[in-house]
Order: C-alpha cells, then sequence, then structure tokens
C-alpha cells in the first residue's frame, strides 16, 4: 500500500521562484491536510480540503495555495517562495478530519529558499 | 500562541525502564487528543489516542492518561525499547481546531 505520496522529497528554490509540492493518496480518504514542520513549533496548519473541490485555509496560509480536483490529490502551490517558507511539509489524509481520528502522512518535503 | 505546549525538547531513558512524555493543553475546548510519533526522514505515525469521557487508554506498552482539571497530558512507555527512539507530537483537537506540540525527542539507551 502506497499511502500517503508526498513529490519531491527535497527542493532548493530561489527568492521569488514558483513550485508545486504534489501530494497523492490511494486510501480514499475524503480529508487532506498540509502541514508545516519548523523547530520549536510543532506541525502547524496551512490548508486543508474536506472533499474534491472544498478547501480552507488552516493556522499559516499566507504564501501558499492549494486546490482539490480529485479525491486523490492535493497539490500545495507556493507562488513566491521566501527564506521564512524554509521548512519541511508534510500532507496527510484521514478518513473524517484529522481532529478525530488518525492521519496519515507523507514522508515529508524538505525545501530550502535561498 | 502555543496552545499545546511540551515542555521537555528531549527525554533518555534506559531499555526497559518508564519512559514518561508530558503534554499540556490551554484551550478548554480541546476534547481529544492524540499522540504521534516521528522517525527521522519519516512522516509522523499515529501511535494513540484518548476522548475527554476518558482518563486512560491503554494500547500494549502505551497508555496515556489525561487530568482534564490541570488540562495535562503524558504518554507511557513500558517498557521502553531502542526502536521507541524517535519524537513524539502531542496533538490537542476541538471546537474546530487542531493544534501540535513541538514535540520530544525520546532516546532509549540499551
Amino acid at each position: 500500500n502506497a499511502g500517503v505520496t508526498q513529490t519531491p522529497k527535497f527542493q532548493v528554490l530561489k527568492t521569488g521562484q514558483s513550485m508545486t509540492l504534489q501530494c497523492a493518496q490511494d486510501m480514499n480518504h475524503e480529508y487532506m491536510s498540509w502541514y508545516r514542520q519548523d523547530p520549536g513549533m510543532g506541525l502547524r496548519l496551512i490548508h486543508y480540503s474536506v472533499g474534491a473541490g472544498i478547501t480552507d485555509q488552516g493556522e499559516v496560509p499566507n504564501g501558499y495555495n492549494v486546490s482539490r480536483s480529485t479525491t486523490e490529490d492535493f497539490p500545495l502551490r507556493l507562488l513566491s517562495a521566501a527564506p521564512s517558507q524554509t521548512s519541511v511539509y508534510f500532507c496527510a489524509s484521514s478518513l473524517t478530519p484529522s481532529y478525530t481520528t488518525e492521519a496519515f502522512f507523507g514522508q515529508g518535503t524538505r525545501l530550502t529558499v535561498v | 500562541d502555543q496552545q499545546v505546549k511540551q515542555n521537555s525538547p528531549s527525554l533518555s531513558v534506559q531499555e526497559g525502564r518508564i519512559s514518561i512524555l508530558n503534554c499540556d493543553y490551554t484551550n478548554s475546548m480541546f476534547d481529544y487528543f492524540l499522540w504521534y510519533k516521528k522517525y527521522p526522514a519519516e512522516g509522523p505515525t499515529f501511535l494513540i489516542s484518548i476522548s475527554s469521557i476518558k482518563d486512560k487508554n491503554e494500547d500494549g506498552r502505551f497508555t496515556v492518561f489525561l487530568n482534564k482539571s490541570a488540562k495535562h497530558l503524558s504518554l507511557h512507555i513500558v517498557p521502553s525499547q531502542p526502536g521507541d527512539s524517535a519524537v513524539y507530537f502531542c496533538a490537542a483537537s476541538g471546537g474546530g481546531d487542531m493544534r501540535f506540540g513541538a514535540g520530544t525527542r525520546l532516546t532509549v539507551k540499551p
């Protein structure tokens, strides 16, 4: 079982560049979300989706866009990368909103913005 | 504002002994709590959870205790094994929100 697959695993961007972090899950989960992990901060929710065509903002949404055209895919777009977006990004999916059931996480994408 | 705090960034215990990881929260709307374990270069994986209607939940070597009046929960691992060495995140949810703590790095020495 693939579970949640994130690509790429590592990425270096220059300030101002844009890119898309890919996330796909094969568990038919309705709920998907993106988090960033920074030292001393834990995981912070960027955006989430409760189903295809529905997205909403989390705790730290600025500088990021998402869309959910299919149940399986939930890409995260950085519009104009900034050094403050250097972080490790995790995509997660769950049967229901992660709040009351376990979430399954991808392996993460380590992004460095120079 | 950090609504979920794990005040110990690291913890080291001897194999076979008990590991106790602590977590405090401030938001009284939180009513469901989860622990995740994370190995290097991997995503977090679910470990155990507890609802606010309980004060204890056990799963094998792992037990989570919840003290609602103190807004405190703890994860006990007995006996600790070297394979338990990882970063443990506490998460609290409720009122349409979920927050994670910063994590505690547990090292279990053989």
